[in-house]
């Protein structure tokens, strides 16, 4: 199962791009990239997924390098409920084990 | 469309007694999976529920034990629990798997808490 690399926390400005970092060097083909955050206490909530190309939804963006070994969660105008811990996670096959790293604890602050 | 629901969403055992946790997946959903989240970790997989019947499990032992009803609603049951069986459990559900890029909807969890 691959796996991911991501710092353990990181701060942000309210109103600014925060930009979350994601190693995954031993990703194969056919293995999507997932975000999911989770704040205290709740279930992770999804966020955005992607294989090879750049994805944009409403609450964020993802960008993947081109040989797919790291990619980066943009959440283009962070708000103080934006304050979460994310997961990044590389989903084997068609199976629903996803592995969970520690994640990245964002703070968004005034 | 309704979302994943779990109940209850707090439970208190004691150390050597039987829990049963459930949830119902959200509409549409036929694959239901448990995760176990213990306090400042990232939750881990349990097992996973297709068809009604276990198709993939985690490094958990054998007293953790699952069903899966025609309905796609599931039960999580923990036989003989101990002190570090403590955490948040998570019931998540998705739609019929085709290329692996099907999303994983989870519910808010279920807090067991064994004295």
């Amino acid at each position: 199962d691959a796996k991911t690399t991501q710092p353990p926390s990181m701060d942000c400005a309210e109103g600014r791009a925060a930009n979350l970092p994601c190693n995954h060097s031993t990703i194969s083909g056919n293995e999507y990239v997932y975000w999911y955050r989770q704040i205290h206490s709740q279930g992770p909530q999804y966020i955005i997924h992607g294989l090879k190309n750049n994805e944009t939804n409403e609450m964020a963006s993802l960008i993947i390098t081109e040989d797919r070994k790291s990619s980066t969660l943009i959440l283009p105008h962070a708000t103080l409920r934006d304050t979460a811990v994310y997961y990044c996670i590389v989903r084997p096959g068609t199976t629903d084990k996803l592995i969970f790293g520690t994640g990245t604890r964002l703070q968004v602050f005034p | 469309e309704t979302g994943v629901t779990q109940s209850p969403t707090h439970l208190i055992k004691t150390r050597g007694q039987q829990v049963t946790l459930r949830c119902s997946s959200q509409s549409g959903h036929n694959t239901v999976s448990w995760y176990q989240q213990a306090l400042g970790q990232g939750p881990q997989f349990i097992f996973q529920y297709y068809r009604e019947e276990e198709n993939g499990r985690g490094n958990f032992p054998p007293r953790f034990s699952g069903l899966q009803f025609p309905n796609y609603s599931s039960e999580l049951n923990v036989n003989a629990l101990e002190l570090d069986d403590s955490a948040l459990y998570l019931c998540a559900s998705s739609p019929p798997h085709g290329k692996g890029d099907e999303k994983l909807f989870f519910g808010s969890g279920t807090q067991l808490s064994v004295l």
